[in-house]
């Protein structure tokens, strides 16, 4: 099986302007999870969708968003960049409710210059 | 709320030598997972391992060991004759048995094998 792929892998944006980046998870997955890792803060869950609904959300301001379409890819979008936003963006893959192992993706590593 | 501690910021150790990497944990919950990832340099998180809370037994697959302690709320991962590929920043995380709860991470710990 084909592992989670993100793209894009490497994007460069100025504050203020926003970006989506777009998760394909394992073939049968149905949930998937995004992290934030910064050397600072370390990896944080965002949020997660399961189904096309969002499941849980991490304590990130509303600036950042996602979605999750019929087949189970997701996006996630964050507006109104800031400098602190600059980090590793990971999504996970997992098969949904009672599996709780997730599969993570290379991730798009985002500057925000 | 959950907690995850590895207080091993970074390890150096000569190629061949055992390592052992410390986790631990902090949660309320009964029923919870436990588990172990690798991140090379090509920062993709690879899962190496899932522990639920009620099976205690350790386990061992190639030069990999993890011994979970219930008692000691840890539960530590060792490498056998660390090879230079081991080199990595690793990861102890914890999820709650709660349909798809989301993983709560340790800072890491950057292990270095030297030749």
């Amino acid at each position: 099986k084909a592992g989670v792929t993100q793209t894009p892998r490497y994007l460069i944006k100025t504050r203020g302007q926003q970006v989506t980046l777009s998760c394909s998870p394992i073939s049968g997955h149905r949930s998937v999870s995004w992290y934030q890792q910064t050397p600072g803060q370390g990896l944080q869950f965002l949020f997660e969708y399961f189904s096309e609904t969002q499941r849980n959300k991490g304590n990130f301001p509303g600036r950042f968003s996602g979605r999750q379409f019929s087949n189970s890819r997701s996006e996630m979008n964050v507006s109104t960049l800031e400098l602190g936003d600059s980090a590793l963006y990971l999504c996970a893959s997992s098969q949904g409710l009672a599996v709780p192992e997730q599969f993570f993706g290379p991730g798009t590593r985002l500057t925000v210059l | 709320a959950q907690k995850v501690t590895q207080a091993q910021t970074e390890i150096s150790v000569v190629e061949k030598e055992d390592v052992t990497l410390d986790c631990v944990y902090e949660t309320r919950d009964t029923t919870y997972y436990l588990f172990w990832y690798k991140q090379p340099p090509s920062g993709e998180l690879v899962f190496l391992i899932r522990r639920n809370s009620f099976d205690e037994q350790n386990e061992i697959s190639g030069r990999y060991s993890w011994n979970f302690q219930k008692s000691t709320s840890s539960f530590n991962f060792t490498i056998t004759a660390s090879q230079v590929v081991d080199s990595a920043v690793y990861f102890c995380a914890l999820s709650l048995d709660s349909g798809n709860t989301p993983l709560v991470f340790g800072k890491g710990t950057r292990l270095s094998v030297i030749a």
